[in-house]
């Protein structure tokens, strides 16, 4: 099984500021088929999760672009260039090369 | 739009089993698949499994293989999740999620099990 593991565990960032969360897998998660599958989702406070980001750093459908993903191999990274109120939440990377797994969490919250 | 409505809350003794649907409309269901995922009070996502709208197939989590059942009613394009043999750690809120080039785009809004003597 692939481990996910997230840091750090949780954030407090001034709005307008920028954050960065950091996602490692314990396996490559290049497919053969050239893509890699690695996802991110924002979980808001009393909702089910949101997808933000697919195959490392392809924006979903009416995400703003102040969310970036980024990494390769075995080291992800997500972006908030300018954190707002609105963005405060947990935020889960998945892999799904394998049968799919989530990282721990990275709970975001407004200084 | 595209929804994915799920059943109502549930209350189960330990031992018994539970079967939660979720119902999608505004695409074409067997276009898709399903992942149901799971949150335990206070902890983060689970995932359980899939089920490809289209044949039917099945991946399980290792953890719940010969206790989870996915199946699939394209005649009303819903999806359903069956887990036997609850157990206290089974209470959690259930998410059905449609599976999008392999990751998940549309999710239900939750179905809370509440497993409890």
């Amino acid at each position: 099984d692939i481990v996910m593991t997230q840091t750090p565990l949780s954030l407090s960032v001034t709005p307008g500021q920028p954050a960065s969360i950091s996602c490692k897998s314990s396996q490559s998660l290049l497919h053969s088929d050239g893509k890699t599958y690695l996802y991110w989702y924002l979980q808001k406070p009393g909702q089910p999760p949101q997808l933000l980001i697919y195959e490392v750093s392809y924006r979903f459908s009416g995400v703003p672009d102040r969310f970036s993903g980024s990494g390769s191999g075995t080291d992800f990274t997500l972006k908030i260039s300018r954190v707002e109120a609105e963005d405060v939440g947990v935020y889960y990377c998945m892999q799904s090369i394998q049968l799919p797994s989530f990282g721990g969490g990275t709970k975001v919250e407004i200084k | 739009q595209v929804q994915l409505v799920q059943s109502g809350a549930e209350v189960k003794k330990p031992g018994a089993s539970v079967k939660v649907s979720c119902k999608a409309s505004g695409y074409t269901f067997t276009s898709y698949g399903i992942s149901w995922v799971r949150q335990a009070p206070g902890q983060g996502l689970e995932w359980m499994g899939w089920i490809s709208a289209y044949n039917g197939n099945t991946n399980y989590a290792q953890k719940l293989q010969g206790r989870v059942t996915m199946t699939t009613d394209t005649s009303t394009s819903t999806a359903y999740m069956e887990l036997r043999s609850l157990r206290s750690d089974d209470t959690a809120v259930y998410y059905c999620a449609r599976v999008y080039q392999r990751g998940l785009d549309v999710w239900g809004k939750g179905t809370t099990v509440t497993v409890s003597s």
